[in-house]
């Protein structure tokens, strides 16, 4: 089955204490981004990959690193968590070219809480 | 730069009203697809539907409809005789290939029974 799988779902955690959420993609696709979600704002980019080895920043990468060492990984990393990063997100795969480039599959959340 | 707006923050309707969702996209590309994405009260995010901009041909899929007009640069979405289950936030997204997928910020639908 064609999945975006994300880890954890949900997580609680204090501030100052890394983190990593793990995003893995079973469709050999070559875009991986990920969104976080915050009531009134929308969907706002952190950072995107167009391929191995391949970062950019989206909208939002202060205190996100990511890295692209696998084409089906795609992990988000919280060096050192801060309240304001309490928010729900989202990894999401895609194909960059095709009949269905861009259409993005999207795992299923992850809840972070930073107390 | 690309740019969706998504005009309406919230809307309610009663169940089994016609409703339409407004989307306005900019972009200097010739070349483009349009999405839909509806992300239900359970959180996760559904695609709806992809466009491309070499096609203006209207989409109906039960009781949704889809009206891409060029012109306007507007991809509008009208949900026909809305159910409960159509309570969502619902999200347009333009992609161009040249640079990251652009999502507006969503219009969350209340269907009242």
């Amino acid at each position: 089955e064609a999945q975006v799988t994300q880890n954890p779902r949900y997580l609680i955690t204090v501030t100052g204490k890394k983190l990593t959420v793990t995003c893995s993609q079973n469709m050999n696709h070559e875009y991986m981004s990920w969104y976080r979600q915050d009531p009134g704002l929308g969907l706002r980019q952190i950072y995107y990959s167009m391929n191995v080895e391949v970062t950019d920043k989206g909208d939002v990468p202060e205190g996100y690193k990511v890295s692209r060492k696998e084409k089906r990984n795609f992990p988000l990393i919280l060096e050192s968590p801060s309240p304001n990063q309490t928010s729900l997100y989202f990894c999401a795969s895609s194909l960059i070219q095709g009949e269905r480039a861009g259409e993005l599959f999207f795992g299923e959340g992850s809840r972070l809480t930073v107390l | 730069a690309q740019k969706v707006t998504q005009a309406q923050t919230e809307i309610s309707v009663v169940e089994k009203e016609d409703v339409t969702l407004d989307c306005v996209y900019e972009t200097r590309d010739t070349t483009y697809y349009l999405f839909w994405y509806k992300q239900p009260p359970s959180g996760e995010l559904v695609f709806l539907i992809r466009r491309n901009s070499f096609d203006e041909q209207n989409e109906i899929s039960g009781r949704y409809s889809w009206n891409f007009q060029k012109s306007t640069s507007s991809f509008n979405f009208t949900i026909t005789a809305s159910q409960v289950v159509d309570s969502a936030v619902y999200f347009c997204a333009l992609y161009s290939g040249n640079t990251p997928l652009v999502f507006g910020k969503g219009t969350r639908l209340s269907v009242i029974a």
